[in-house]
């Protein structure tokens, strides 16, 4: 099956530093990749849908300053948690869709999303 | 008012038994449905997809009730391993394409 991986697996941090996240799709191709934020016991929220070579968007409330997610090609994304607090500290998880290849070029899969491990962020 | 409800458990039952988890969605517009199960610290991985038709999967049976927005999962002779927390996900549309939608999640304990 597909798989995703994502680094660092756990980080740790002080306030006020910034975390970079990276996922990455080892055996196919992700026009799309989501962020997800998942705080203890509750379920998965989505952040921001990031598409290879534009802008990601940002789900309402999430500060598109402070979440910076860059979609270079078309096996990575990053996250990178700027200038974190205490309240960050969470699970972020991503998940990525494969691309189906077409006469017009790529495209996304219909609905098919492979998740990563997840990231551990502790900011003290 | 929540876009995918779920009663959170958690649910303890013994070894062998029958449980049913239910789920309602509030977008009648929803494309797709799937039970995704997440066991603790780890990523959410695909159980099944959900067919207007139910599906069956081993000990695992899904049904969508379009009418009634209600999305259930049965799950038979329940074994250890079972226990995880089970999530409910709807596929919606969103002005980025299609996203997932996650329950909040139904914890089972399956004890000896």
């Amino acid at each position: 099956g597909a798989v995703v991986s994502q680094h660092p697996s756990r980080v740790i941090c002080k306030s006020g530093t910034s975390v970079k996240i990276e996922c990455r799709s080892l055996d196919f191709q992700a026009t799309t990749m989501f962020w997800y934020r998942q705080f203890p016991k509750k379920s998965l929220m989505l952040m921001a849908t990031s598409n290879e070579g534009s802008k990601a968007t940002y789900e309402q409330g999430v500060e598109k300053d402070k979440f910076l997610i860059n979609h270079a090609s078309l096996t990575l994304s990053t996250l990178t948690v700027t200038s974190a607090h205490p309240e960050d500290s969470s699970f972020y998880i991503c998940s990525a869709r494969p691309a189906l290849v077409t006469t017009g070029g790529l495209s996304s899969s219909y609905n098919e999303q492979f998740f990563g491990p997840g990231t551990r962020l502790t900011v003290l | 008012r929540k876009e995918v409800e779920q009663d959170p458990g958690p649910f303890n039952v013994p070894e062998g038994a029958t449980v049913a988890f239910n789920c309602t969605y509030s977008n009648s517009a929803s494309q797709s449905f799937f039970w995704y199960r997440q066991d603790c610290r780890k990523e959410p991985k695909l159980l099944m997809s959900v067919y207007s038709s139910g599906n069956e999967d081993g000990r695992f049976t899904a049904q969508l009730n379009r009418a009634s927005q209600y999305i259930s999962l049965l799950i038979r002779d329940s074994k250890l391993s079972d226990s995880a927390t089970y999530l409910c996900v709807v596929n919606e549309w969103n002005n980025a394409g299609n996203m997932l939608t996650f329950g909040g999640g139904t914890r089972l304990m399956v004890k000896p």
